[in-house]
């Protein structure tokens, strides 16, 4: 069975950092592609970065590309996202997913929840 | 980025009655290799994470009942619900897997009537 499980979500400081880790289980993590979705308060899901499964390859949203930092170790079978210079509208409940490079998001984590407040 | 939008926003259906929500995407989402759509449909309901319902425009999610289906190509696409049950209040999102950066739409609020 293919599971997802994040961590590492709370409460920060207007400009504060916080890293999200999402390890799987299930399935070969080295083989496949990873995405990070997030959901803020009153608006959609936004897809906010991809990487390849070797981790050579990394897109970002315009949102949070310079603030945000995915990466993964395969060897752990985690992904992992660094949030830098965060801000209210940071806001949100950050889901990983697997799946993307050409394929839907066929499963999901239970979310992180993000607050960004002073 | 290849922008997705869906209509409507919002949409109130009777028990048993048929519901319908588009998605539009701004560049074409047809791969000219396998002739396939990268579109995909979400089911979004509070406190659970997303659940696939629909892949490749028109192919259904293993248990997912069969009141659920996809269609379209191209550049607009249409979720269909034959017949809307309770369990199926819930905000549903279109998504494009084309390209890497999976854009998805800004959401359709469906409710009952």
């Amino acid at each position: 069975e293919v599971q997802l499980v994040e961590s590492g979500g709370g409460l920060v400081q207007p400009g504060g950092s916080l890293t999200l880790s999402c390890v799987a289980s299930g399935f070969n993590f080295y083989g496949f592609e990873m995405n990070w979705v997030r959901l803020a308060p009153g608006t959609g899901l936004e897809w906010i970065s991809y990487i390849s499964s070797t981790g050579t390859t990394i897109y970002y949203a315009d949102s949070v590309k310079g603030r945000f930092t995915t990466s993964r170790d395969n060897a752990k079978s985690s992904l992992y996202l660094q949030m830098n210079s965060l801000r209210a509208d940071d806001t949100a409940v950050y889901y990983c997913a697997k799946g993307g490079g050409g394929y839907p998001l066929a499963y999901w984590g239970q979310g992180a929840l993000v607050t960004v407040s002073s | 980025d290849i922008v997705m939008t869906q209509s409507p926003d919002s949409l109130a259906v009777s028990l048993g009655e048929r519901a319908t929500i588009n998605c539009k995407s701004s560049q074409s989402i047809l791969h000219s290799s396998n002739k396939e759509d990268y579109l995909a449909w979400y089911q979004h309901k509070p406190g659970q994470p997303p659940k696939l319902l629909i892949y490749w425009a028109s192919n259904r999610e293993s248990g997912v009942p069969d009141r659920f289906s996809g269609s379209g190509s191209g550049t607009d696409f249409t979720l269909t619900i034959s017949s809307l049950q309770a369990e199926d209040v819930a905000v549903y999102y279109c998504q494009q897997y084309y390209t890497s950066r999976g854009t998805f739409g800004q959401g359709t609020k469906l409710e009952i009537k």
